[in-house]
Formats: structure tokens, sequence, C-alpha cells
């Protein structure tokens, strides 16, 4: 798997947008872009993916460049609950894993 | 929505004793695994099962652990004889194939 390139942390004002970058400059032509967050020491929660087209659910949306080298994860309205670590994973569907990095500890602020 | 469950959500165990762990995966769902994250560290991958077999695993997955799916439904992992270094939140997860994981809410496990 393609390894990826996260900030340690960020804070984000409540009701406001928190983007969260990720750079996987590495990425194949199959490998999809996955994002999870962890909430304090809870399991990880898968949050949306895609593999060129920007993607959008009720959690999140997903933004991937023309060039798949980087994307970004955008919660629209952070919450005081959405602060977490949030994982970005590059993978191959072929793959029946996933490895975690580091992440980006999001912090909202009231 | 269907999750995967985990039992027991904490155990605490002396040194040298044997733990099981048990998982309760998605219905449907073909893969299983197992993951581990020490207080303070990454989420580290231990093993992954499918066809009532080990298909990888890692490293820290030495002879003390072993995993089994004893009646189709439920997925247990196995320490044989704990070590304090053993002390961490392990999580269960399943996926249907090519398809996203999905993890339990986790174990934490503490060796004394």
């Amino acid at each position: 798997d393609a390894k990826t390139t996260q900030p340690p942390s960020m804070d984000c004002a409540e009701g406001r947008a928190a983007n969260l970058p990720c750079n996987h400059s590495t990425i194949s032509g199959n490998e999809y872009v996955y994002w999870y967050r962890q909430i304090h020491s809870q399991g990880p929660q898968y949050i949306i993916h895609g593999l060129k087209n920007n993607e959008t659910n009720e959690m999140a949306s997903l933004i991937i460049t023309e060039d798949r080298k980087s994307s970004t994860l955008i919660l629209p309205h952070a919450t005081l609950r959405d602060t977490a670590v949030y994982y970005c994973i590059v993978r191959d569907p072929g793959a029946n894993n996933l490895f975690f990095g580091t992440g980006t500890r999001l912090t909202v602020i009231p | 929505e269907p999750e995967v469950t985990q039992t027991p959500s904490h155990q605490v165990t002396q040194m040298g004793q044997e733990v099981i762990l048990r998982c309760v995966p998605i219905s449907n769902h073909l893969y299983f695994y197992w993951y581990r994250q020490i207080l303070g560290q990454k989420v580290e991958f231990l093993v992954s099962f499918y066809n009532n077999e080990i298909s990888e695993k890692s490293e820290i997955f030495d002879d003390q652990f072993s995993v089994e799916r004893p009646d189709g439904s439920n997925f247990t992992l196995k320490i044989r004889s704990t070590k304090l270094e053993d002390s961490a939140m392990y999580f269960c997860a399943s996926q249907i194939s090519g398809n996203t994981i999905y993890f339990g809410e986790g174990s934490w496990l503490t060796v004394v």
C-alpha cells in the first residue's frame, strides 16, 4: 500500500468546515483513498472512500486531485463530537488489509 | 445498521494466563481481522482470516496468538500465555471482499 502523509494535528472552530489534507504521491492506479477516524479509544470508524471522483456522504466529502497525489476530507460543519484522530489510508481493493499511520488529531474548539 | 460486536469490553488477567477475546462479525462478511492498539500508539495489524484459514499475519502475531472461527459466527483471538506487553486494546474487524472494513468497539486487555 502507498504511504500517506498527514499533518499531526489541526484545530477547527465549531460550526466551521474542517479540511483535512492528505498526500499520497506514490498512489497507484487501482488504489483507493480511504478515510477513517478514531474517537478517543473507540474502534476506527469508516468515513468515506474514493478512487478518482469526488465523493460525498452523510458524514463528509472527499476531494481527490486530478493527479490523485493528494486528497482532502471535508467535514462541512464540525461539531465537538468530531474531535478525533483522522486516518487517510491508501489501499488496493484486492489487498484484504488496512495499514494505519499516525493520522491527524483534529480538535474542534467551541 | 449491522455492526461488529466484541466481548469482553475489558478484561484484566494475570501474566501467564490464557485469554480469549471474542468477536461476532457482520453476518454476511467473509474476511475477518484482528488489530491491536497499545495505549498512545498506532493501530497495528495482527492477522487476517478468510475461508477458515489465516490469509496474512504480522510479525506481532507469534506462536502465542491463535485465531479460530469455531461455529461459523464467532471469531476468536486467543493469547496462550499473556505478557505485560500484551496489554492493549484489541479490535476485531470484518468485510465483504474488496469492500470497506468495519471495526468493532474493541476489547481492552490489561495484563498484571
